[in-house]
């Protein structure tokens, strides 16, 4: 069964500073990898979805990355704000058997940017 | 504007109720999700549905059905309520195309007492 790991399950870090959210997944068959925020008591935002060709996707200051051989993404934030501050989680789409179309979350990384 | 609504944020039941938890999106998506969220757990899928009459258990469907009679509505029922079950639960709904994004609700906080 696939498995989703992030690491660290929490941050906190300063305004300005630029940071690396890490996922990790067991079974490289994916379809494709999601990196949603979840704000308290809400539900989740998708951010970027990387397709299992592609390498990376970017919006604003956000840069997804996705090595599908090695069983990893990285969610890259730049120049972090307050605003910033939620939870992050990784999603990856199963790709084959009876888990086709499944998704398999992380449990996320809870991220505080202080002023 | 995508939009995936759930009609309530807030219920509180007592244990042996029958709860219905309403769920709609307006992006004429096939697919909805039902997952619920808790601490230390993450999200898990409890069932979800590739078509209008058609659904799939999740990973912990026990104490959970669902009925989706119309494409747009998804809606998942407590049959009989029970403490194990107070929790977040969060709909969701992904088409086959745009990149197969998912788009989730709000959330629905359930407390059962």
């Amino acid at each position: 069964k696939q498995e989703v790991t992030q690491i660290p399950a929490a941050l906190s870090v300063p305004e300005g500073e630029n940071l690396v959210l890490n996922c990790s997944f067991t079974d490289s068959a994916i379809y494709n990898l999601q990196w949603f925020r979840q704000d308290p008591g809400k539900g989740l935002t998708s951010l970027l979805l990387i397709q299992s060709s592609q390498r990376e996707q970017t919006s604003g200051r956000l840069n997804a990355s996705l090595d599908k051989s090695s069983g990893r993404s990285t969610l890259y934030i730049a120049a972090s704000q307050p605003g910033d501050s939620a939870t992050y989680l990784c999603a990856v789409k199963a790709d084959r058997g009876s888990t086709l179309g499944r998704l398999y979350f992380g449990r996320g990384t809870q991220l505080t940017v202080w002023p | 504007d995508v939009k995936v609504t759930q009609s309530s944020r807030y219920l509180v039941k007592r244990t042996g109720e029958k709860v219905f938890l309403e769920c709609v999106q307006d992006m004429d998506h096939e697919n909805m999700f039902w997952y619920r969220q808790d601490p230390g757990l993450g999200l898990r899928l409890i069932y979800f549905s590739y078509d209008v009459k058609m659904k799939e258990k999740g990973d912990i469907p026990e104490g959970y059905s669902v009925s989706r009679e119309k494409k747009e509505r998804f809606s998942l029922i407590l049959e009989s309520a029970s403490t194990n079950q107070t929790s977040m639960y969060l709909c969701a709904s992904r088409g086959w195309g745009e990149g197969n994004t998912i788009y989730f609700g709000e959330g629905s906080w359930l407390t059962v007492v």
